[in-house]
């Protein structure tokens, strides 16, 4: 039973691009958080998806973005990449409606030049 | 506001020895959920452990356990008889509000050395 992954594993981007991280879910969930982890921080909640709309949201500007797919995978993107975007970017899957942990995937380590 | 707090420095633990992470929590809601998840060097970020704000008892997984006081608002993890596969970053997060709502918040982590 694969658990969540993530692509790629590490990404170079400059200062003004745009980024598309991407996440499969653990097997039978459907809700997909994402969350920024800057160095030495707790990781940042970013948003939740849940068939196929945002969910919640945490505070952070328009620049980032999202989509779940029919089969709960999801992306996120950034665009007008910052400095302050650097960080590692965390997946995590969950059922939704159930007490259960979220699963959280290896990660994209994002570095913006 | 920090609603998870956790503030204490860098930590060497011995081998075989007990180690007690400090976690305070901050919520005005009565249904809530408390974890643990342990982060290695790798990055990803690995489940220890779950307490919901109604267990009476606290949670235990293995050599992890959960010290919950309620009253003090204070989720303190417990690792028994440390390993050296133990050093990581350990962080505590918190779920507001009931199952629906799987956001976490997560304090600043505790980094847990194991030495030999």
């Amino acid at each position: 039973d694969a658990g969540v992954t993530q692509s790629p594993t590490h990404l170079i981007k400059t200062r003004g691009q745009q980024v598309t991280l991407r996440c499969s879910p653990k097997s039978g969930h459907d809700t997909v958080s994402w969350y920024q982890q800057a160095l030495g921080q707790g990781p940042q909640f970013i948003f939740q998806y849940y068939e196929e709309e945002e969910r919640q949201r945490g505070n952070f500007p328009d620049r980032f973005s999202g989509h779940q797919f029919p089969n709960y995978s999801s992306e996120l993107n950034v665009n007008a990449l910052l400095l302050g975007d650097s960080a590692l970017y965390l997946c995590a899957s969950s059922v939704s409606g159930t007490k259960y942990e979220q699963y959280f995937g290896p990660g994209t380590r994002l570095t913006v030049t | 506001a920090q609603k998870i707090t956790q503030t204490q420095p860098g930590m060497f633990v011995q081998e075989k020895e007990a180690v007690t992470l400090d976690c305070t929590y901050d919520t005005s809601d009565q249904s809530y959920g408390l974890f643990w998840y342990k982060q290695p060097s790798s990055g990803e970020m690995i489940f220890l452990i779950y307490q919901g704000s109604y267990d009476e008892q606290n949670a235990t997984e293995g050599r992890y356990s959960l010290n919950f006081q309620k009253a003090r608002k204070s989720a303190n993890l417990v690792i028994s008889a440390s390993q050296l596969g133990d050093s990581a970053m350990y962080f505590c997060a918190m779920r507001e509000g009931p199952y629906g709502n799987n956001r976490l918040a997560f304090g600043k982590g505790n980094q847990v050395v194991v030495i030999p």
